[in-house]
């Protein structure tokens, strides 16, 4: 398996433009989640998904972040706009249901976002 | 709410010298305990893990970890650290039946030569 994907990997953007970062988790997988680094608050959940459903949002920053996954194999994270302090990695995760692996979550490589 | 502590925000070891890194958690029921490594600019990958079982868990790289219940701890360790070592490592807790896992804030690991 390939493992997780997102893309882009790096993304530049001015100040109020739509971002979308995309992300592929690994087949069969029923958990999606997507966090977000910064060094100032680490490693935070923004939300995450089961069998394309969303579970838990109640880390999504604010109205501006949205979070969609249309089907098993494709969720996007949408800012818009986007604010220099969105600045960060995200990460998007997944992990398989089966009660001995919850919890074992493999990330994918991340995509860094840099608004100006 | 539950919360995870890594009270080492910065550890600098020479290359052979032991490693020892704490993590406590707050919550009081049953848990699932996790330490992930991601090092420098790479994603985080999954170290080990203790679900339940000998508290005392082995990783991978000759990682190892020992769930002290009673201490609400889970403590990583390594008798030698190697310079390939540098990362950053996280803590975290899956309580009870929960689907998402709460994350320590971090310990940064260098090791020099």
């Amino acid at each position: 398996d390939a493992g997780v994907i997102q893309s882009p990997r790096h993304e530049v953007t001015e100040m109020g433009q739509e971002v979308t970062l995309r992300c592929k988790p690994i087949s069969g997988h029923d958990y999606l989640f997507w966090y977000r680094q910064t060094m100032m608050r680490g490693l935070e959940l923004l939300i995450y998904f089961n069998n394309n459903v969303p579970i838990d949002d109640s880390g999504m920053p604010e109205d501006r972040f949205s979070a969609k996954m249309p089907n098993a194999s494709f969720s996007t994270l949408k800012i818009q706009p986007s604010e220099p302090r969105d600045s960060a990695v995200y990460f998007c995760a997944s992990s398989p249901a089966r009660a001995t692996r919850i919890g074992e979550q493999f990330f994918g490589p991340g995509t860094r976002l840099t608004v100006l | 709410a539950q919360s995870v502590s890594q009270h080492n925000h910065h550890v600098i070891l020479s290359e052979a010298a032991s490693l020892e890194l704490g993590c406590n958690y707050s919550y009081g029921g049953t848990v699932n305990l996790f330490w992930y490594v991601q090092y420098p600019g790479q994603h985080l990958q999954l170290l080990l893990k203790y679900f339940s079982g000998d508290p005392l868990v082995k990783g991978i790289k000759g990682f190892e970890a020992e769930f002290i219940k009673s201490k609400f701890s889970f403590n990583l360790r390594k008798p030698s650290v190697q310079w390939s070592d540098t990362a950053e490592y996280f803590c975290a807790v899956r309580p009870g039946t929960a689907s998402k896992l709460t994350f320590g804030t971090g310990t940064r690991l260098q090791v020099t030569l």
